[in-house]
């Protein structure tokens, strides 16, 4: 069954560095979702991403992220300049059609900001 | 602005028992989705059943099934014959049904589940 796969599966960072966290999205999919979950609370959602551009993206998408689809299989989320709160999950999900309203995600990457 | 609630933090059940979870939504839109997803220990999110509110009938899926009262913004999930396996966190969820732009998942706080054996 295909499925969406993210690497790495754990990230280590200082603070204020750079980090680009990926995902390979089911392959026929063409909406893709980037979420996150400190530790402890609810999934929230980041951005939307359709077409090679954004199409949503919440108050926690600020100009420190960034997303990218550089080729036809990979969705990248980068963060510029990490902080201690960004510390969290990170979910890529992708869905088929806006139509189906399912979205599936992938395991994650934890992601330690020191 | 849509939320979703989860007033359970944590359930328990004891194997081969039924349990049920709730979760209630406040929306101005009549067309959306509700999801269920499970979150287990190694914190992949699972899809677990989904409805579209201009359905009546309620969702079901193997044991899984949905309690969905549009009126009341209640979207309860029942799971029958509990399993070691489905000891997980419990995400309730809702997606707007208005297309372009409006794809977010909103989710509740979740109700971490516990199966006794």
């Amino acid at each position: 069954e295909p499925e969406v796969t993210q690497t790495p599966s754990h990230q280590v960072t200082q603070m204020g560095q750079e980090v680009i966290l990926r995902c390979v999205p089911i392959s026929n999919h063409l909406y893709f979702y980037w979420y996150r979950q400190i530790l402890g609370q609810k999934v929230e959602f980041l951005v939307s991403f359709y077409n090679n551009e954004i199409s949503e993206k919440s108050e926690i998408f600020d100009d420190q992220f960034s997303v990218e689809r550089p080729d036809g299989s990979n969705f990248t989320l980068k963060i510029r300049s990490t902080k201690l709160e960004d510390s969290a999950m990170y979910f890529c999900a992708s869905s088929q059609s806006r139509a189906s309203g399912e979205q599936y995600f992938g395991p994650g990457t934890r992601l330690t900001v020191t | 602005a849509q939320t979703v609630t989860q007033s359970q933090p944590e359930m328990s059940v004891q194997e081969a028992e039924t349990v049920t979870l709730s979760c209630t939504y406040d929306t101005s839109e009549s067309d959306y989705y509700l999801f269920w997803y499970k979150q287990p220990p190694s914190r992949q999110m699972i899809l677990v059943i989904r409805q579209e509110a201009y359905k009546q009938q309620n969702a079901t899926e193997n044991r899984f099934s949905v309690n969905f009262q549009k009126a009341a913004k209640s979207f309860s999930l029942k799971i029958s014959d509990s399993q070691l396996g489905d000891a997980a966190m419990y995400f309730c969820a809702y997606r707007s049904g208005r297309h372009f732009g409006n794809e977010k998942l909103t989710f509740g706080t979740g109700t971490r589940l516990t199966i006794i054996p």
